[in-house]
């Protein structure tokens, strides 16, 4: 069965650089949702989207940016990068039917 | 706030024990969600219960949503080594769907 596809698996920057995180939610789910996970810590939730609209936010930074395209894949956009935004992003994706997050394999962000 | 106690957060078992995980919350969830998750890689979804008693089962994995869904138990049956893992409950937010993380419980088995 598909699931969800995240792009890069790994992204390594600067301090005070731009990065862009990929999503491709599985077939059908029309729900996007974005994690952060710091190490040893639970997934922090960023935003969410839900056909092309923004659904809810969470503890997402000023800096970054996100949005659900009409092929239903999401982009997150992540500005001025510190230290402190290294760690893994996760995209997730449901249906409407259901409110099961699928995750996917995550980004790892290094920030230098 | 929705708060999802997970116990307990560190467990190390001879292989062929039995173990139970707990997830408890004084708030009512629409779902609750177990994942796996390996470290660097996104959590693997489990299971999903959703009725109030609702017990499924996944070979040795046996998932039970308490009645009045605010709490839920993982057990394992005669555990392997390949059970190794985080384990993850996450309850749903009744209102929008949000997920409530539990801690997570490190398992180590034992050969």
């Amino acid at each position: 069965a598909a699931g969800v596809i995240q792009s890069p698996r790994h992204l390594i920057k600067e301090k005070r650089e731009t990065a862009t995180l990929k999503c491709y939610p599985i077939p059908r789910h029309d729900t996007v949702y974005w994690y952060q996970q710091g190490p040893g810590q639970d997934p922090q939730f960023l935003i969410s989207f839900y056909e092309k609209m923004q659904s809810d936010k969470g503890s997402i930074p000023d800096r970054f940016s996100a949005q659900q395209f009409s092929d239903y894949h999401s982009e997150l956009n992540m500005s001025s990068l510190e230290l402190g935004d290294s760690a893994l992003y996760f995209c997730a994706s449901s249906s409407t039917a259901t409110d099961t997050q699928y995750f996917g394999p995550g980004t790892r962000l290094t920030v230098l | 706030t929705q708060l999802l106690e997970q116990s307990p957060q560190f467990l190390s078992i001879q292989e062929g024990e039995n173990l139970t995980v707990y997830c408890n919350s004084s708030s009512v969830f629409s779902s609750l969600q177990w994942y796996r998750q390996e470290p660097g890689e996104g959590p693997v979804l489990l299971v999903t219960v959703v009725t109030g008693g609702e017990v499924k089962k996944l070979k040795r994995l046996t998932f039970q949503f308490g009645d009045a869904r605010k709490d839920s138990s993982l057990h394992i049956t005669a555990a392997q080594p390949g059970d190794t893992g985080l384990y993850l409950c996450a309850g749903a937010h009744p209102s929008n769907y949000q997920l409530i993380w539990g801690a997570g419980t490190k398992l180590i088995i034992k050969p």
